[in-house]
């Protein structure tokens, strides 16, 4: 089994829509999760991290996790266009004190 | 800005060739990581420095080397470049205790 499992979509939202985007682990162990939007042909760029249950806004992002059935999403609201990207889900990687394991990415569209 | 540079920003060589990608923080972070991703592909850990003590991934094969002379810089080289060499190859960092990557806009590899 994958340390981090996404759906690689594609996934098409309506301008305006709220998009959510999945992600499950496997290791029970982990604190910490990190969404990654990642532009085509660009780096990753860091836009949410969350370490406890529950759910943390930033802006139109909310992260949520919940540790016991071990996944963690990424809502956008009110998604634009400028959306459009894919978005990796990262999590520590089992034994390691300082590497993330990554997801596959979904892409994401918003269609204006 | 506090930030991370990748020189140069598109590379292209020639089919065994030696070739050097550079990367340079002023984050003042003692973790770098050199990734490579190609399409739609998650990013793969080539190896990492945690200050100058180097960790190389099992599967990073032997054409890929790495130094770092000091905190502020590191250098990949790809001793003979083969043509499934062509990627995207992404620099991180990340501060100690932290699993928070901050990624470098990234160098493209062409291999022709």
């Amino acid at each position: 089994q994958k340390e981090v499992e996404q759906n690689s979509g594609p996934l098409s939202v309506p301008e305006g829509a709220i998009a959510s985007l999945n992600c499950t682990y496997s290791d029970r162990g982990s604190q910490s999760f990190f969404w990654y939007r990642q532009y085509s042909g660009k780096s990753p760029e860091l836009i949410m991290s969350i370490y406890s249950n529950g759910d943390k806004e930033d802006g139109r992002f909310t992260a949520q996790l919940n540790k016991a059935s071990q996944y963690v999403s990424l809502l956008i609201r009110d998604s634009q266009p400028s959306d459009s990207a894919t978005y990796l889900c990262a999590a520590p990687l089992e034994g390691s004190a300082r590497q993330l394991t990554f997801g596959s990415g979904t892409q994401l569209t918003v269609l204006p | 800005d506090a930030m991370v540079i990748q020189n140069p920003r598109y590379q292209v060589t020639q089919f065994g060739k030696p070739v050097t990608l550079s990367c340079s923080q002023t984050l003042n972070h003692n973790v770098m990581y050199w990734y490579q991703q190609k399409s739609s592909q998650a990013p793969k850990l080539l190896f990492h420095y945690y200050d100058k003590d180097f960790n190389n991934e099992a599967d990073t094969p032997d054409n890929f080397q790495s130094r770092r002379p000091n905190t502020s810089f590191c250098f990949l080289d790809i001793r003979s470049p083969g043509l499934g060499d062509a990627a995207m190859y992404l620099c991180a960092t990340t501060a100690d205790r932290s699993y928070e990557q901050y990624f470098g806009p990234g160098t493209r590899l062409t291999v022709t």
